[in-house]
């Protein structure tokens, strides 16, 4: 069956340093993955995107590269904010036989930066 | 820009009572999903329409039933609740039609079983 694994939180970072957060899947066919976040007492809102090996998406100075021989698609960022404090999830989307994309979730990474 | 829109955005239920979630999609998409996220846990996908039409399900109790509407609108109804059913649920809509087909979600219905 397809399923995200992703790092366990929490993570707590002091503010500027490095992220990583692991995400690997397991998928029949070839997905897409994305990194959607969560901030307290919202809604989920997508992050960044990759359809196809090798594609990276970015956004807000994250970044994430889809490897298709190490099955992961790892989220990165060179100098954290308190703002960026949230939850983390990964998912892969796999397209159903209507044509629309159900999403998988990781188990989310919940990140809290410190001043 | 437009987004998604759920209502109610809290609602409080006695056990073995009934619920109805609106979703709303963004103007033009013409698919929506709908996901329970339980506390602490990851969404989980319940089921989805395409054009009015079922067009994949999940792990959605038989207690549960939904439908998209002419107006693309969709309700997710709940009958004999659970303290279980307690959870987050998610609307998200996109538009197949789409070079990009990517959902997006609402801010969510928290269900509170009592």
């Amino acid at each position: 069956g397809n399923s995200v694994t992703q790092m366990e939180g929490p993570v707590t970072l002091s503010e500027e340093a490095f992220l990583t957060i692991n995400c690997t899947y397991t998928a029949t066919g070839y997905p897409s993955l994305f990194w959607y976040v969560q901030y307290p007492g919202e809604g989920l809102q997508l992050l960044l995107k990759a359809t196809k090996a090798d594609d990276k998406g970015s956004n807000k100075g994250f970044e994430a590269t889809y490897r298709k021989e190490t099955t992961s698609f790892h989220l990165e960022k060179g100098s954290v904010q308190v703002s960026d404090s949230a939850v983390y999830f990964c998912a892969l989307g796999l397209i159903s036989n209507f044509g629309n994309e159900k999403l998988t979730f990781g188990t989310g990474t919940r990140l809290t930066i410190i001043p | 820009a437009a987004g998604v829109i759920q209502s109610p955005r809290h609602l409080i239920k006695e056990k073995r009572e009934t619920a109805t979630l609106k979703c709303y999609p963004i103007p033009r998409h013409d698919t929506v999903y709908w996901y329970q996220q339980g506390p602490g846990q990851d969404p989980q996908f319940l089921i989805s329409f395409y054009e009015k039409m079922q067009s994949d399900k999940g792990s959605i109790p038989d207690r549960f039933s939904a439908q998209q509407f002419s107006d693309y609108h969709s309700e997710l109804n709940m009958s004999s609740l659970e303290l279980g059913d307690s959870a987050l649920y998610f609307c998200a809509s996109s538009f197949l039609g789409g070079s990009t087909d990517t959902q997006y979600f609402g801010p969510g219905t928290r269900l509170t079983v009592l």
